[in-house]
């Protein structure tokens, strides 16, 4: 499949685990920030949303934490599977700039039997 | 549902050949957008549609149009390809835009680019 990231920074769990990718996002104004996971040869795949005005969101297996203060975003994986290696995304977004996702690089996360 | 379809999925040029990617989705959305992934970067934002009828620029639209050809398909011509358009293209939808209190967007499998 298509390489998302050459030289992308890792984190490698054990499997059961827990996993947290971290991301600073670069525009304070920003208030809609999501996680996307992008396995090999696939398009992004959303996992997670969170607005400005909330600091923790929760899902299946995957919180969310903002700290708007120093602009860093979290994704915490809870009991890490193999199925959760992927490169992960975090994208922010200012409603009033109207449209405009902005990617990070990337993490990928390699999950170990 | 299909969700989002692109073709091809791998594309070969030559400097200065010109070619048109192609993307549809069933989900009824409103936005459509196109993007690029080079390795070590995340994507960037070429061209967006918010609606049929309307196009804008992204981050990086020079070197692409784009066509919103009804409010299920969404295309990006490339007029004269250049090897710094070797790349990964997505394409995406959501049902509404940021600013209309849109939220996730939905992606296509990627077409490879290489321009020789």
């Amino acid at each position: 499949g298509e390489s998302v990231g050459l030289h992308l920074p890792t984190l490698s769990v054990q499997e059961g685990d827990n996993s947290i990718i971290n991301c600073a996002y670069s525009n304070s104004a920003s208030d809609y920030f999501i996680w996307y996971k992008q396995e090999s040869g696939k398009g992004p795949q959303f996992i997670i949303d969170i607005r400005s005005n909330m600091d923790k969101r929760q899902g299946q297996r995957v919180t969310v934490l903002l700290n708007k203060t120093v602009k860093h975003l979290s994704l915490q994986i809870a009991a890490t599977q193999p199925g959760d290696s992927a490169v992960y995304f975090c994208a922010e977004s200012f409603s009033g700039g109207y449209n405009k996702l902005i990617f990070g690089a990337g993490t990928r996360l390699a999950v170990h039997p | 549902n299909a969700g989002v379809t692109q073709t091809p999925k791998f594309q070969v040029l030559k400097t200065g050949q010109s070619m048109t990617l192609q993307c549809a989705q069933d989900m009824n959305h409103n936005s459509m957008y196109w993007y690029r992934q080079d390795p070590g970067m995340g994507l960037r934002l070429i061209y967006y549609s918010a609606s049929e009828g309307t196009t804008d620029k992204g981050e990086v639209p020079n070197g692409y149009n784009v066509s919103r050809l009804n409010k299920r398909e969404f295309s990006l011509r490339l007029e004269s390809a250049a090897p710094s358009q070797t790349s990964v293209y997505f394409c995406a939808s959501s049902e509404a835009p940021w600013d209309r209190g849109g939220n996730e967007q939905f992606f296509g499998p990627g077409t490879r680019l290489t321009v020789l």
